[in-house]
Protein backbone atom coordinates (compact mmCIF):
# COMPACT_ATOMS: atom_id res chain seq x y z
CA UNK A 1 0.00 0.00 0.00
CA UNK A 2 1.20 3.23 -0.92
CA UNK A 3 0.95 5.65 1.69
CA UNK A 4 2.02 8.68 -0.49
CA UNK A 5 1.36 9.45 -4.09
CA UNK A 6 3.51 11.77 -6.25
CA UNK A 7 3.00 13.45 -9.26
CA UNK A 8 4.25 13.78 -11.42
CA UNK A 9 6.94 11.61 -11.95
CA UNK A 10 8.93 14.19 -14.02
CA UNK A 11 9.41 17.30 -15.11
CA UNK A 12 9.89 19.71 -17.68
CA UNK A 13 10.22 23.93 -16.61
CA UNK A 14 11.83 26.89 -18.77
CA UNK A 15 13.95 28.86 -16.62
CA UNK A 16 11.78 31.55 -14.75
CA UNK A 17 8.73 29.34 -14.78
CA UNK A 18 6.81 27.78 -11.78
CA UNK A 19 7.32 23.95 -11.02
CA UNK A 20 4.68 22.72 -9.30
CA UNK A 21 5.11 19.08 -7.53
CA UNK A 22 1.83 17.20 -6.44
CA UNK A 23 1.71 14.86 -3.20
CA UNK A 24 -1.34 12.88 -1.70
CA UNK A 25 -1.32 10.99 1.45
CA UNK A 26 -4.00 8.33 3.26
CA UNK A 27 -2.41 8.50 6.91
CA UNK A 28 -4.41 10.95 8.56
CA UNK A 29 -2.44 10.19 11.69
CA UNK A 30 0.64 11.61 9.73
CA UNK A 31 1.64 15.33 11.11
CA UNK A 32 5.14 15.78 9.67
CA UNK A 33 5.31 16.85 5.83
CA UNK A 34 8.95 17.09 4.58
CA UNK A 35 10.14 17.67 0.65
CA UNK A 36 13.88 16.69 0.20
CA UNK A 37 15.80 17.52 -2.88
CA UNK A 38 18.25 14.87 -4.00
CA UNK A 39 21.08 15.70 -6.92
CA UNK A 40 22.80 12.90 -8.73
CA UNK A 41 25.07 10.96 -6.61
CA UNK A 42 24.17 12.05 -3.18
CA UNK A 43 21.61 11.35 -0.85
CA UNK A 44 17.98 13.37 -0.34
CA UNK A 45 18.71 16.54 1.59
CA UNK A 46 15.59 18.37 3.64
CA UNK A 47 14.54 21.25 1.81
CA UNK A 48 11.05 22.43 3.44
CA UNK A 49 8.42 20.96 5.76
CA UNK A 50 4.91 21.89 7.34
CA UNK A 51 2.89 20.74 9.67
CA UNK A 52 -0.65 20.04 9.02
CA UNK A 53 -1.85 23.35 11.23
CA UNK A 54 -0.93 25.50 8.45
CA UNK A 55 -2.13 25.72 4.86
CA UNK A 56 0.94 27.66 3.81
CA UNK A 57 4.58 27.81 4.64
CA UNK A 58 7.57 29.67 1.82
CA UNK A 59 10.97 29.70 2.14
CA UNK A 60 12.48 31.77 -0.12
CA UNK A 61 11.35 30.71 -3.74
CA UNK A 62 10.21 27.40 -2.08
CA UNK A 63 6.51 27.11 -0.85
CA UNK A 64 4.49 24.13 0.62
CA UNK A 65 1.02 24.36 0.68
CA UNK A 66 -1.38 21.98 2.43
CA UNK A 67 -4.83 20.90 2.00
CA UNK A 68 -5.79 18.93 5.20
CA UNK A 69 -9.25 18.06 4.11
CA UNK A 70 -7.99 16.84 1.10
CA UNK A 71 -5.06 14.82 2.37
CA UNK A 72 -2.60 16.46 -0.03
CA UNK A 73 0.54 18.72 -0.23
CA UNK A 74 2.24 20.66 -3.07
CA UNK A 75 5.50 22.01 -3.61
CA UNK A 76 5.93 24.96 -5.67
CA UNK A 77 8.75 26.36 -6.81
CA UNK A 78 8.98 29.88 -8.32
CA UNK A 79 11.47 31.12 -10.76
CA UNK A 80 12.76 27.82 -11.11
CA UNK A 81 16.60 27.98 -12.12
CA UNK A 82 18.71 25.08 -14.24
CA UNK A 83 20.14 24.84 -10.14
CA UNK A 84 17.09 23.48 -8.88
CA UNK A 85 17.39 20.25 -11.44
CA UNK A 86 17.61 17.23 -9.34
CA UNK A 87 15.02 14.95 -7.65
CA UNK A 88 12.65 15.86 -5.29
CA UNK A 89 10.76 13.60 -2.75
CA UNK A 90 7.62 14.51 -0.46
CA UNK A 91 7.12 12.97 2.26
CA UNK A 92 5.19 12.33 5.55
CA UNK A 93 5.72 10.89 8.77
CA UNK A 94 3.85 10.98 12.30
CA UNK A 95 6.51 13.16 14.14
CA UNK A 96 9.67 12.40 13.19
CA UNK A 97 9.84 8.58 12.80
CA UNK A 98 9.73 6.21 10.12
CA UNK A 99 9.15 8.86 7.21
CA UNK A 100 7.35 7.60 4.24
CA UNK A 101 8.85 9.04 1.16
CA UNK A 102 6.85 9.33 -2.24
CA UNK A 103 8.01 8.00 -6.00
CA UNK A 104 10.53 11.05 -6.31
CA UNK A 105 9.79 13.68 -9.16
CA UNK A 106 12.80 14.77 -11.55
CA UNK A 107 12.74 18.09 -12.16
CA UNK A 108 14.54 19.53 -15.03
CA UNK A 109 14.60 23.42 -15.79
CA UNK A 110 15.68 24.35 -19.14
CA UNK A 111 17.36 27.48 -19.94
CA UNK B 1 30.58 20.63 9.30
CA UNK B 2 28.63 18.04 10.53
CA UNK B 3 27.83 15.46 8.92
CA UNK B 4 26.77 11.58 8.17
CA UNK B 5 29.42 9.36 6.86
CA UNK B 6 28.57 6.14 4.95
CA UNK B 7 31.58 3.58 4.25
CA UNK B 8 32.38 2.23 1.94
CA UNK B 9 31.05 4.52 -1.24
CA UNK B 10 30.80 1.99 -3.39
CA UNK B 11 31.13 -1.87 -3.35
CA UNK B 12 31.29 -4.32 -5.92
CA UNK B 13 30.80 -7.95 -4.61
CA UNK B 14 29.89 -11.84 -6.10
CA UNK B 15 26.81 -13.51 -5.14
CA UNK B 16 26.75 -15.25 -2.00
CA UNK B 17 29.47 -12.83 0.10
CA UNK B 18 28.79 -10.99 3.09
CA UNK B 19 28.53 -6.72 2.82
CA UNK B 20 28.82 -4.97 5.45
CA UNK B 21 28.37 -1.32 4.90
CA UNK B 22 29.01 1.25 7.70
CA UNK B 23 27.70 4.78 8.95
CA UNK B 24 28.71 7.44 11.43
CA UNK B 25 25.80 9.23 12.62
CA UNK B 26 26.17 12.77 13.48
CA UNK B 27 27.34 13.32 16.82
CA UNK B 28 24.59 13.62 19.72
CA UNK B 29 22.23 12.44 17.15
CA UNK B 30 20.03 10.09 19.25
CA UNK B 31 17.78 8.07 16.17
CA UNK B 32 19.82 6.41 12.79
CA UNK B 33 17.77 5.19 10.13
CA UNK B 34 18.70 2.68 6.85
CA UNK B 35 17.32 3.55 3.61
CA UNK B 36 17.47 1.71 0.65
CA UNK B 37 16.94 3.62 -2.95
CA UNK B 38 16.79 1.69 -6.28
CA UNK B 39 14.48 2.95 -9.16
CA UNK B 40 11.80 0.54 -8.97
CA UNK B 41 11.02 0.98 -5.19
CA UNK B 42 12.34 4.51 -4.67
CA UNK B 43 13.48 5.16 -0.91
CA UNK B 44 12.11 2.06 1.54
CA UNK B 45 12.81 2.40 5.06
CA UNK B 46 14.57 -0.46 6.12
CA UNK B 47 15.15 0.10 9.56
CA UNK B 48 15.85 2.07 12.64
CA UNK B 49 17.27 2.85 15.89
CA UNK B 50 17.00 5.14 18.92
CA UNK B 51 19.59 5.50 21.48
CA UNK B 52 21.09 2.50 19.99
CA UNK B 53 17.83 0.50 20.02
CA UNK B 54 16.10 -1.41 17.23
CA UNK B 55 12.81 0.37 16.90
CA UNK B 56 11.13 -1.15 13.38
CA UNK B 57 13.10 -3.14 11.21
CA UNK B 58 10.16 -4.30 9.39
CA UNK B 59 11.16 -3.14 5.99
CA UNK B 60 14.31 -5.25 6.17
CA UNK B 61 14.30 -9.16 4.95
CA UNK B 62 14.90 -11.06 8.21
CA UNK B 63 16.94 -13.89 6.32
CA UNK B 64 20.00 -12.01 5.51
CA UNK B 65 20.50 -8.51 6.39
CA UNK B 66 20.69 -7.40 9.78
CA UNK B 67 21.34 -3.95 11.30
CA UNK B 68 23.35 -2.87 14.51
CA UNK B 69 24.84 -0.07 16.72
CA UNK B 70 27.67 -1.14 18.56
CA UNK B 71 28.16 2.06 19.85
CA UNK B 72 26.69 5.69 19.43
CA UNK B 73 28.85 6.35 16.80
CA UNK B 74 28.35 3.50 14.66
CA UNK B 75 25.70 1.59 12.59
CA UNK B 76 26.02 -1.54 10.62
CA UNK B 77 24.21 -2.88 7.75
CA UNK B 78 25.49 -6.41 7.00
CA UNK B 79 23.66 -8.39 4.15
CA UNK B 80 24.63 -12.53 4.19
CA UNK B 81 24.30 -13.64 1.83
CA UNK B 82 24.16 -10.93 -0.94
CA UNK B 83 22.46 -11.44 -4.35
CA UNK B 84 21.83 -9.05 -7.69
CA UNK B 85 18.48 -8.36 -6.27
CA UNK B 86 20.18 -6.69 -3.13
CA UNK B 87 22.05 -3.65 -5.71
CA UNK B 88 20.70 -0.51 -4.74
CA UNK B 89 22.44 2.51 -2.79
CA UNK B 90 21.89 1.72 0.74
CA UNK B 91 21.72 5.87 2.71
CA UNK B 92 21.90 5.84 6.75
CA UNK B 93 20.48 8.69 8.12
CA UNK B 94 20.60 10.55 11.24
CA UNK B 95 18.48 13.19 13.41
CA UNK B 96 18.19 14.56 17.33
CA UNK B 97 15.19 13.66 19.44
CA UNK B 98 12.19 15.54 17.88
CA UNK B 99 14.66 16.42 14.64
CA UNK B 100 14.76 15.83 11.07
CA UNK B 101 17.06 13.29 9.69
CA UNK B 102 20.04 14.14 7.61
CA UNK B 103 21.33 11.89 5.31
CA UNK B 104 24.72 10.45 4.38
CA UNK B 105 25.54 10.24 0.47
CA UNK B 106 25.13 6.66 0.41
CA UNK B 107 27.13 3.54 -0.40
CA UNK B 108 26.23 1.94 -3.75
CA UNK B 109 26.53 -1.79 -3.67
CA UNK B 110 26.63 -3.95 -6.90
CA UNK B 111 26.18 -7.31 -6.52
CA UNK B 112 27.07 -9.08 -9.53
Amino acid sequence: QQQVKQSPQSLIVQKGGISIINCAYENTAFDYFPWYQQFPGKGPALLIAIRPDVSEKKEGRFTISFNKSAKQFSLHIMDSQPGDSATYFCAASRGYQKVTFGTGTKLQVIP
Amino acid sequence: DARVTQTPRHKVTEMGQEVTMRCQPILGHNTVFWYRQTMMQGLELLAYFRNRAPLDDSGMPKDRFSAEMPDATLATLKIQPSEPRDSAVYFCASGPAGGEAFFGQGTRLTVV
